[in-house]
Formats: C-alpha cells, sequence, structure tokens
C-alpha cells in the first residue's frame, strides 16, 4: 500500500482558504485518493475522492499533479465548523478485499 | 442514509473479563473494520472482513479476536481484556459504488480498569 505524508496540524482564520497537502511517492496505477473528516468524539467522515487532476464537491476540491505522487485538498473559506482532523487515503479502489490505512492525519484548528 | 450502529457508546470492564464490541450495518455492504484510536495514533486496523466469514488481521490484532456470521454484523471479541485495551473502538463499513467509502459507528468507548 502507497505510504502518505501529511502535515501533523495546520491553524487558519476564519474565511481563509485552507490547503493541505498529501505525498504519496510511491502511489500505484490503480490506486485512488481519498479524504476523510473526522470531529472530535465522531468517526472519520468521506470528503472527497479522485484519481487525477480536479475533483469538486460541495465541501471542498482535490487537486491531483500529473505525476500523482501529492495531492491536495482545498477548503474554500472555512470556519470554526471545520475545524477537525483530515485523514488521506491512497488505495486501490478495485476490488473489496483491501483496507486502506489511515495514519494520524491532519489537525485543522481554525480561529475566530 | 447509510447507518452503522455499535451496541454501547461507553462500556467500563474490569481486567481479565471477557467483552464483546457489537457493529451492525443496515447497507448490505460486504466490507467491514474495526478501528481503535488513541491520542496522537491515528486510526489504526484491528480486524477488517470483506465478506461473510471471511476475516483479514489488520496492524495491531493482538489481543482481539472478531466473528461475522451475518453479512450486516461484524463483532470485536477482546478474549482477556487487559488496561493496555482502554481505548475507542470505531466500527465502519464500507460501500465499493459510486465511491470506495467507509461509514464509521459513533464509537465505543472502552475502559478496562
Amino acid at each position: 500500500l502507497a505510504k502518505t505524508t501529511q502535515p501533523i496540524s495546520m491553524d487558519s482564520y476564519e474565511g481563509q482558504e485552507v490547503n493541505i497537502t498529501c505525498s504519496h511517492n510511491n502511489i500505484a496505477t490503480n490506486d485512488y485518493i481519498t479524504w476523510y473528516q473526522q470531529f472530535p468524539s465522531q468517526g472519520p467522515r468521506f470528503i472527497i475522492q479522485g484519481y487525477k487532476t480536479k475533483v469538486t464537491n460541495e465541501v471542498a476540491s482535490l487537486f491531483i499533479p500529473a505525476d500523482r505522487k501529492s495531492s491536495t485538498l482545498s477548503l474554500p473559506r472555512v470556519s470554526l465548523s471545520d475545524t477537525a482532523v483530515y485523514y488521506c487515503l491512497v488505495g486501490d479502489n478495485q476490488t473489496g478485499r483491501r483496507a486502506l490505512t489511515f495514519g494520524s492525519g491532519t489537525r485543522l484548528q481554525v480561529q475566530p | 442514509d447509510v447507518k452503522v450502529t455499535q451496541s454501547s457508546r461507553y462500556l467500563v470492564k474490569r481486567t481479565g473479563e471477557k467483552v464483546f464490541l457489537e457493529c451492525v450495518q443496515d447497507m448490505d455492504h460486504e466490507n467491514m473494520f474495526w478501528y481503535r484510536q488513541d491520542p496522537g495514533l491515528g486510526l489504526r486496523l484491528i480486524y477488517f472482513s470483506y465478506d461473510v466469514k471471511m476475516k483479514e488481521k489488520g496492524d495491531i490484532p493482538e489481543g482481539y479476536s472478531v466473528s461475522r456470521e451475518k453479512k450486516e454484523r461484524f463483532s470485536l471479541i477482546l478474549e482477556s481484556a487487559s488496561t493496555n485495551q482502554t481505548s475507542m473502538y470505531l466500527c465502519a463499513s464500507r460501500s465499493l459504488e459510486p465511491f470506495y467509502e467507509q461509514y464509521f459507528g459513533p464509537g465505543t468507548r472502552l475502559t478496562v480498569t
């Protein structure tokens, strides 16, 4: 499984755009990139998933360069409620027989 | 909406007791998972089941076993609870379409005294 590296923590202020980058140098051809968000005392929840270029949904955007060795989760105009831990996962979506590794994630603190 | 439920939110057990943590999902997902989460260590996979009666060890299976007799139910068993198993336990099920997405339960905070 591809190993991921992301910052341990980030700070931001309300209204700013936040970009969290994840490195995955040994990503395989069949691997997808998935981001989860976890609030205190809750289980993680799916935010966004992509394979290449850019994916956007109502919550976030995911930017993936051509070499796919990294990805960036972009949160537009964050609010206090975006304070959470964000996890980057990389793995094969072709079968349901592999578990992906969550790691320690990036703790985002949004200040007023 | 997908629903993953866990039998207890909080549980206190004594060292040496046998502990059962139950997880039920209502979306007919084939894949189910058990994780534990400790401060500073993120989510660590204990066991994974990709189908009924099928299981695979995760990163930290020692001291745990699992049972999956029915598709919707995945049980985590602590054969003889120890204080180092005090943790938050999270269950998840996974869809394969349209996204490879895991749905988590609310968690069980287990304290072993």
